[in-house]
């Protein structure tokens, strides 16, 4: 079964910092991995989607790219904002049209 | 842009009771799937449907548990006997194909708490 874990749990910044958030599977053999934005008490926003055949995507100020042979994948958020706080959510899909397996999540904090 | 719509918001229900959480996919999409999020802990799957079956289900989708496409353009969820532990936010995502390019959106979910 496919586990996914991300680090660190949590994470504070000052705004205007660039940040990396990390995320780690166990099986390699992915289809695709979605990068979700999770806001208190709220639904999941897609950020990106990267194919298994693609080694990176860039949406903004948001590049996600992966490293399927070491099962990793990284969010990189460029020039940090008050409003990127929220949590945020890997997901890993091993099959066609089949689950995600999500990620324990990394709760971001932008300090003004 | 379209967008994956679920009500209620919240639901309160006495344990033992049965609900019905309904979900409306993009219209387009053909792949229809409910996830849950108990307070503090991982998104987990529960079940996909396509073409008018469960495609998959996940070992916490027992006999409780029961997916329906009524009509169209509906997508439920019933879970019959409530328990305590059925209290989560519950989350139906849709996805136009299994093509590797096509994202799962979310809906806003519903928060379900049982007394």
């Amino acid at each position: 079964k496919q586990e996914v874990t991300q680090i660190p749990a949590a994470l504070s910044v000052p705004e205007g910092e660039n940040l990396v958030l990390n995320c780690s599977f166990t099986d390699s053999a992915i289809y695709n991995l979605q990068w979700f934005r999770q806001d208190p008490g709220k639904g999941l926003t897609s950020l990106l989607l990267i194919q298994s055949s693609q080694r990176e995507q860039t949406s903004g100020r948001l590049n996600a790219s992966l490293d399927k042979s070491s099962g990793r994948s990284t969010l990189y958020i460029a020039a940090s904002q008050p409003g990127d706080s929220a949590t945020y959510l890997c997901a890993v899909n091993s099959q066609a049209g089949n689950q995600f397996y999500f990620g324990t999540g990394t709760s971001l904090t932008v300090i003004p | 842009e379209p967008e994956v719509t679920q009500t209620p918001s919240h639901q309160v229900t006495q344990m033992g009771q049965e609900v019905i959480l309904r979900c409306v996919p993009i219209s387009n999409h053909l792949y229809f799937y409910w996830y849950r999020q108990i307070l503090g802990q991982k998104v987990e799957f529960l079940v996909s449907f396509y073409n008018n079956e469960i495609s998959e289900k996940s070992e916490i989708f027992d006999d409780q548990f029961s997916v329906e496409r009524p009509d169209g353009s509906n997508f439920t969820l019933k879970i019959r006997s409530t328990k305590l532990e059925d209290s989560a936010m519950y989350f139906c995502a849709s996805r136009e194909g299994p093509s590797s390019y096509n994202e799962q959106f979310f809906g806003p979910g519903t928060r379900l708490t049982v007394l």
